[in-house]
């Protein structure tokens, strides 16, 4: 089964409106992260959110996970034509060392 | 802030050759993983490493796959004989636990494979 499933595929907003972008998977979940990553270049971690939280906040980001949907939401608020990349939901499951990727959003800020 | 760091940056290499690509992971973690980037593709996770040995492979880690902590800071990933499609970027991690812990990526390797 596919776990990490983002959608939009892509999204294109103007500066100073708010992202949001979903994740789903298939599978029960010991937590889920969400990554940044500029073309080209190396992950960056944003948030990690436990199976047992419900939202999670740092800086300009809200997170929220949806255990009994099997989703999660990264809210960007206030957005910045530099928050222009892509962004990977990643799920571990319990008793795995491995996160399984998302195929991402590829999110463009216009300034 | 600690980070993970990868060497080379950049491998340009000939098929059926072999390359060691290397990373140095933050110094307090305890866990170690492997990951690639085909261009355009998901990230996708090769291998987890735990008290020097394998923890966890993917079954993309095969016999032309190993990896090795050869003393107390490098992790490295060997392809024995590179093919064409090993041609990706190579993602280095780590994590202080792996149960509920972040990990921790690098900038990755981008290997290609001519």
């Amino acid at each position: 089964s596919q776990q990490g499933e983002e959608d939009p595929q892509a999204l294109s907003i103007q500066e100073g409106e708010n992202a949001t972008m979903n994740c789903s998977y298939k599978t029960s979940i010991n937590n889920l992260q969400w990554y940044r990553q500029n073309s080209g270049r190396g992950l960056v971690h944003l948030i990690l959110i436990r199976s047992n939280e419900r939202e999670k906040h740092s800086g300009r980001l809200r997170v929220t996970l949806d255990t009994s949907k099997k989703s999660s939401s990264l809210l960007i608020t206030a957005s910045r034509a530099a928050d222009t990349a892509s962004y990977f939901c990643a799920t571990q499951r319990r008793g795995t060392y491995k996160y399984i990727f998302g195929t991402g959003t590829r999110l463009k800020v216009l300034a | 802030e600690p980070e993970v760091t990868q060497t080379p940056s950049h491998q340009v290499t000939q098929m059926g050759q072999e390359v060691i690509l290397r990373c140095v992971p933050i110094s307090n973690h305890l866990y170690f993983y492997w990951y690639r980037q085909i261009l355009g593709q998901k990230v996708e996770f090769l291998v987890s490493f735990y008290n020097n040995e394998i923890s966890e492979k993917s079954e993309i880690f095969d016999d032309q796959f190993s990896v090795e902590r050869p003393d107390g800071s490098n992790f490295t990933l060997k392809i024995r004989s590179t093919k064409l499609e090993d041609s990706a970027m190579y993602f280095c991690a780590s994590s202080v636990r792996t149960d509920q812990e972040t990990q921790y990526f690098g900038p990755g390797t981008r290997l290609l494979v001519l």
